[in-house]
């Protein structure tokens, strides 16, 4: 089952706003990541971080991976309407599966 | 990079009937695929891990008699709902483990609805 809580849950926001979301677990991963999933698509990758305290941008994304290796957030600077969906975290073990946040589904208004 | 093709993307099928799912890494072989159910609004729920050669590993609560699973080569494994129920209506989606990209590259889905 899921072993990631991730928050919030939703977010509406503005054009132009700054968004912020996280994921946290009781379990350590060596691997955490970020993925975005448009409507009716399948999950696409957005940014992979390997190391604990590693902080990672994309483009307008930042993602880090926390120091405990239980937690990651990822943050969207000046949001722009295309940035709408849902957005999961994942968390990766070595010799493991991949187990997925619930989801942070963003809502951006122009 | 690391292309995963899912087809169909779409279907509709009688209650009763059994379909299949195909799940096939375009670019790369694949020994490990797979299989999520996502249903509307919620997270991606793994149901099994399909092994090239062998039997797939199914979690915990999945029927693997109803969602039977054949990764017969590296770039191809199959996902077959048998008996569909309106229930068992959902997105279904795989994702195969590639080296050249990081790791899980996701097909785009199949959208199953049983009537």
């Amino acid at each position: 089952g899921q072993q990631l809580n991730q928050s919030p849950q939703s977010m509406f926001i503005q054009e132009g706003e700054d968004v912020s979301m996280n994921c946290t677990s009781s379990s350590i991963f060596n691997t955490w990541l970020w993925y975005k999933q448009d409507p009716g698509e399948g999950p696409v990758l957005l940014i992979a971080l390997y190391k604990a305290g590693e902080l990672t941008s994309n483009g307008r994304l930042t993602a880090q991976f926390g120091i405990t290796r239980k937690d990651s957030f990822l943050n969207i600077s000046a949001s722009i309407p295309s940035d709408v969906g849902i957005y999961f975290c994942a968390g990766h073990r070595v010799g493991n599966d991949m187990r997925f946040g619930a989801g942070t589904r963003l809502t951006v208004k122009p | 990079g690391a292309v995963v093709s899912q087809h169909p993307s779409r279907v509709i099928c009688k209650s009763g009937t059994s379909v299949k799912i195909e799940c096939r890494s375009l670019d790369f072989q694949a020994t490990t695929m797979f299989w999520y159910r996502q249903f509307p609004k919620q997270s991606l729920m793994l149901m099994a891990t399909s092994n090239e050669g062998s039997k797939a590993t199914y979690e915990q609560g999945v029927e693997k008699d109803k969602f039977l699973i054949n990764h017969a080569s590296l770039t191809l494994s199959t996902l077959t709902v048998t008996s569909a129920h309106p229930e068992d209506s959902s997105f279904y989606i795989c994702s195969a483990r590639s080296d050249r990209a990081y790791g899980y590259t996701f097909g785009s889905g199949t959208r199953l609805t049983v009537v």
